[in-house]
């Protein structure tokens, strides 16, 4: 299966700083999307983003679907950033009718005030 | 905005018996997917439902799972005889489409087995 692979594991900021999370995927997709999961485990929908570039308020996110990598900018980062971002995909190859998400291990982002 | 709802937030079972997890999808979406996350790991897909029949399914959807869409808006997860390692997060999902489209994922259901 195609694999997900995500950096850093764990990520430390102090309050206002900025970073990037990326995720790194093996094989051509058609679905891409980030997540944050929350401290009570809820999956929160940030981006659909196969391709391209996408902003919603202090989050980005750039997809270079030929080389098969995606980032996730946060800027000014807030203590509610707190929790695991995950990137999920879709392999392009499976064109089966269905959608199957597969999930990366993610990254633990941890903002202290 | 419409969203995906999911009952109840947390069930605890006893091993071996029947449990019955609730989705209420987007209403307009055709595609239902259920997916499971074992506390601490990444979340997995279990099995996605599109004209009211089981289009993939995972190696972890064993006989011991199964998915009804009993009414034209709920999508269940039932699971016959729980074990202790089905304890986790179970997550359902609907999209407007298939390959490619966005999936909205539901609040989840915390199932811990005892």
């Amino acid at each position: 299966g195609i694999q997900v692979e995500q950096s850093p594991p764990d990520l430390i900021l102090q309050e206002g700083a900025n970073s990037t999370l990326r995720c790194n995927f093996s094989d051509s997709v058609n679905n891409l999307q980030w997540f944050h999961q929350n401290p009570w485990g809820q999956l929160i929908n940030l981006f659909y983003i196969p391709s391209g570039t996408k902003q919603n308020g202090r989050l980005s996110a750039t997809t270079v679907a030929t080389e098969r990598y995606s980032l996730l900018y946060i800027s000014s980062s807030q203590t509610t950033d707190s929790g695991v971002y995950f990137c999920a995909v879709h392999p392009w190859r499976y064109q089966t009718g269905a959608n199957n998400l597969f999930f990366g291990t993610g990254t633990r982002l941890t903002v202290i005030p | 905005e419409p969203e995906v709802t999911q009952t109840p937030s947390h069930q605890v079972t006893q091993m071996g018996q029947e449990v019955i997890l609730r989705c209420v999808p987007i209403s307009n979406h055709l595609y239902f997917y259920w997916y499971r996350q074992i506390l601490g790991q990444k979340v997995e897909f279990l099995v996605s439902f599109y004209n009211n029949e089981i289009s993939e399914k995972s190696e972890i959807f064993d006989d011991q799972f199964s998915v009804e869409r009993p009414d034209g808006s709920n999508f269940t997860l039932k699971i016959r005889s729980t074990k202790l390692e089905d304890s986790a997060m179970y997550f359902c999902a609907s999209s407007a489409g298939g390959s490619g489209y966005e999936q909205y994922f539901g609040p989840g259901t915390r199932l811990t087995v005892t």
